[in-house]
Order: C-alpha cells, then structure tokens, then sequence
C-alpha cells in the first residue's frame, strides 16, 4: 500500500540549512509535494516536484528526488524563527497521500 | 482573495450529537477534499468529490457522510460523534483530480468532543 515515512522532529540553529528527509513506497507517483502547516492553521503548499525530475529549487527551498529510492528531501538555506511548523512530505498518484509531518524547530 | 474557508474555527459537539462542518471555497474547483488530522499523525483522506460524484474511502467509517449542493460548499455530517472522532478536519480544493498544484486548504475545524 501507499505509505510515506518522515521523521518527526528536528532541531536546527538560526541561519543554518535545515534538510527534511522523506521515503516513500508507491513508485507510481507523479507528483511530489511539501506542505507547511503553523500552529492552529491549515497546509499550505510550499512546493512540488514532478516524478521525472530530480531537483528543484525555488528561493530559499530546495527539493531533491531519488526516484530509485523513492526518497524526497527538502532544503531550507538560512533557516529562520519563521520557519519553525511542520512540514509534511506528500506523494501524489491518483491522491494525495501524507506523511505524518516533520516538526522544525528552530534553536537561537 | 480566491480561498477556503471553513467554519467554525473550533466546535464542540456532545457525545452522539450530530454536528456538521462547513466548506467554502471561491476558487471554483471541481474537486473538494475533507481530511481527518489528529495529533502527531497524517492528515487522512475521508472522501471527496469530484463535480457531483461522491468517493469514499474504503475505511472511512459509515458515521461520516458528506453532502455537496453546488460547487462552491461541501459539508462534513458526523452522524453520532465519539471521543474518537475529535480531531482538527481539514477541507481542501483542487482544480482537478489529475492536477499538478497540489490542493489547496482551509484553515481547518478543530472538533472537541465532551
């Protein structure tokens, strides 16, 4: 079945890069998605990777996609207070499946 | 701003007191998504429609149903709730089953159950 796995936390320092990893198991995604999600609101769509490419970078975020090991990463160059949600990793093949989210918080 | 609302913010509802959810959207999409999220898990697909044509999911159970009367809302009625149904519910949007921008999301209802 599908199944997405992030890991749940991660701690990184003010201006530092922070990488979210994510795994994924239905090869037949086409799209692949990172959602941001602050406290008390809804997701918000920060980005997408389409299943035949390999990179994608968009300012400050930058998405990398091993097909062969169905991994997804997200980069966030020069992390910010702003930053700190969860980041949920999404896989898209007829639906959009979701991982349980990667909390972020962000040290001084 | 073309968006999706959902209303209320927060509701509490009594055990076994039927209680609806609200979603509304100017986007003018043709699919409309309600996810389950509880805490420290996967926002969980229940069902959607695509248009007018309902699809649940195999595992959503019998005590959640939903209604569509035109395109711009979509309600969530939960027939009888339980301690296990609260959870903060998620409405999303998307042009189309097969399009690439990702969905797009309310603010979401945090349901408290008492």
């Amino acid at each position: 079945g599908e199944d997405v796995e992030q890991s749940l936390f991660l701690s990184v320092r003010e201006g530092d890069s922070s990488v979210i990893n994510c795994t994924y198991t239905d090869s037949s995604s086409t799209y692949l998605y990172w959602y941001k999600q602050e406290p008390g609101a809804g997701l918000q769509l920060l980005t997408y990777i389409f299943s035949n490419m390999d990179m994608k970078q968009d300012q400050r975020l930058t998405v990398l996609l091993n097909k062969k090991d169905k991994h997804l990463s997200l980069r966030i160059a020069d992390t910010q207070t702003g930053d700190s949600a969860i980041y949920f990793c999404a896989e898209r093949d007829d639906k959009i499946i979701f991982g349980k989210g990667t909390r972020l918080h962000i040290l001084p | 701003d073309a968006m999706v609302i959902q209303n209320p913010r927060y509701q509490v509802t009594q055990f076994g007191k039927p209680v609806t959810l609200s979603c509304s959207q100017t986007l003018n999409h043709n699919v409309m998504y309600w996810y389950q999220q509880k805490s420290s898990q996967a926002p969980k697909l229940l069902f959607h429609y695509y248009d007018k044509d309902f699809n649940n999911e195999a595992d959503t159970p019998d005590n959640f149903q939903s209604r569509r009367p035109n395109t711009s809302f979509c309600f969530l009625d939960i027939r009888s709730p339980g301690l296990g149904d609260a959870a903060m519910y998620l409405c999303a949007t998307s042009r189309d089953v097969g399009a690439s921008d990702g969905y797009t999301f309310g603010s979401g209802t945090r349901l408290t159950v008492v």
